[in-house]
């Protein structure tokens, strides 16, 4: 079990330009999300799919944020146009299923930086 | 869904001695988890304990849960300096949420 992948490990962009991040969740994992950390706000939930399709996007901060899961295997968030403010370490999660008993099994994430 | 608080912010101790983190919460809850994240890496998922439960171990890992005092907390025994990370409690249905965690540190 390779665990959650999460690429880049490390992006650094300019204001303005678009970023892509991506994730591809454990095998059999029918539920993802999408979280972001920061030292101010903490892990803020942003996004989450069950089997693929969108189930709530209410914690994606701006229209500038948006999220899909094209199949089971992959997901993307993409940010465009970037703002420093989205500096940020991005994660993907993934879990068994949508319920109150599935833990989650997160990557080891994204360093978002834009300057 | 709401998420959990964890108290203390911080907490170093020595190795050997036991830590204890608390978490409070402000609805009623199904289950509660904890996790834990090193620096520079994701989370990992430590222990759930559900609602009907009140305690439960697993390893040097003790969770208690107290549903009245919509409270719980996390004791780890015989820490470690592997211990070292912050401690997060979860939760939350379908979308789970977390406070700010606790940042543990265990001196050698």
């Amino acid at each position: 079990d390779a665990g959650v992948i999460q690429s880049p490990r490390h992006e650094v962009t300019e204001m303005g330009q678009e970023v892509t991040l991506r994730c591809k969740p454990i095998s059999g994992h029918n539920s993802l999300f999408w979280y972001r950390q920061t030292m101010m706000r903490g892990l803020e939930l942003l996004i989450y799919f069950n089997n693929n399709v969108p189930i709530d996007d209410s914690g994606m901060p701006e229209d500038r944020f948006s999220a899909k899961m094209p199949n089971a295997s992959f997901s993307t968030l993409k940010i465009q146009p970037s703002e420093p403010r989205d500096s940020a370490v991005y994660f993907c999660a993934s879990s068994l299923s949508l319920g109150v008993n599935s833990p989650l099994h997160f990557g080891n994430g994204t360093r978002l930086t834009v300057t | 869904s709401q998420q959990g608080e964890e108290d203390p912010q911080a907490l170093s101790i020595q190795e050997g001695e036991n830590a204890t983190m608390n978490c409070s919460y402000k609805t009623s809850i199904n289950n509660l988890q904890w996790y834990r994240q090193n620096s520079g890496r994701g989370l990992v998922h430590l222990i759930l304990i559900r609602s009907n439960e009140r305690e439960k171990h697993s390893g040097r890992l003790r969770v208690t849960l107290d549903t009245s005092k919509k409270s719980s907390s996390l004791l780890i025994t015989a820490s470690r300096a592997a211990d070292t990370a912050s401690y997060f409690c979860a939760t939350g249905g379908n979308d789970m949420r977390f406070g700010a965690g606790t940042r543990l540190t265990v001196k050698p």
